[in-house]
């Protein structure tokens, strides 16, 4: 079974730009999580994705959204650019049971690099 | 407002012998934990959980252990292995919300 894909591996941009980053679930997980790693503040939650509607929000600025397709796959992306956005941003899914409990399987990670 | 701790930034081991790694929590409405390995520049692996209703899990080498009085779980991994040499975070849930909440991480070492 094929894990959490993450693409792109690593992406370098400008300020004031905005970039699309994309997540390929586990086959049959309708749940996607997004979180974003950085030395200052550890792993921290973004948003999450079941059935193409946003269910939880972490608190981050407007400039960070998300969607989720039909499919399951989520991109997120990032508007204008902030050097403080650079930083490790994980996908997770999780195949939720009814009881509502699911471990996250996270991906390989896109390394987004501010400059 | 750090609602998931792990106190010990870092931890050395001897190879075989017991590791202990701990994590305190303070919202009382968490009722799920995990633990999660993490290689650098690669994303976590999940190594084990626990619901709130039980108070110990095991899973091969790994045993999660919950205080739910004291706020307090732990990871032991007996014997440690070079292998088992990574951050650790732990991280905690709300039934239904699959918004976790991580610890800062602890780094492990295992010395041969």
């Amino acid at each position: 079974k094929a894990g959490v894909t993450q693409t792109p591996r690593y992406l370098i941009k400008t300020r004031g730009q905005q970039v699309t980053l994309s997540c390929s679930p586990i086959s049959g997980h309708r749940s996607v999580s997004w979180y974003q790693q950085t030395p200052g503040q550890g792993l921290q939650f973004l948003f999450e994705y079941f059935s193409e509607t946003q269910r939880n929000k972490g608190n981050f600025p407007g400039r960070f959204s998300g969607r989720q397709f039909s499919n399951s796959r989520s991109e997120m992306n990032v508007s204008t650019l902030e050097l403080g956005d650079s930083a490790l941003y994980l996908c997770a899914s999780s195949l939720v049971s009814a009881g509502g409990i699911a471990e996250a399987f996270f991906g390989q990670g896109t390394r987004l690099t501010v400059v | 407002d750090q609602q998931v701790k792990q106190n010990s930034p870092s931890l050395s081991v001897q190879e075989g012998r017991i590791s202990i790694l701990n994590c305190d929590y303070t919202n009382s409405m968490f009722d799920y934990f995990l633990w999660y390995k993490k290689y650098p520049a690669e994303g976590p692996t999940f190594l084990i959980s626990i619901s709130s209703i039980k108070d110990k899990n095991e899973d091969g080498r790994f045993t999660v252990f919950l205080n739910k009085s004291a706020k307090h779980l732990s990871l032991h991994i007996v014997p440690s292995q070079p292998g088992d040499s990574a951050v650790y975070f732990c991280a905690a849930n709300i039934q239904g919300a699959q918004k976790l909440v991580f610890g800062q991480g602890t780094r492990l070492t295992i010395n041969p």
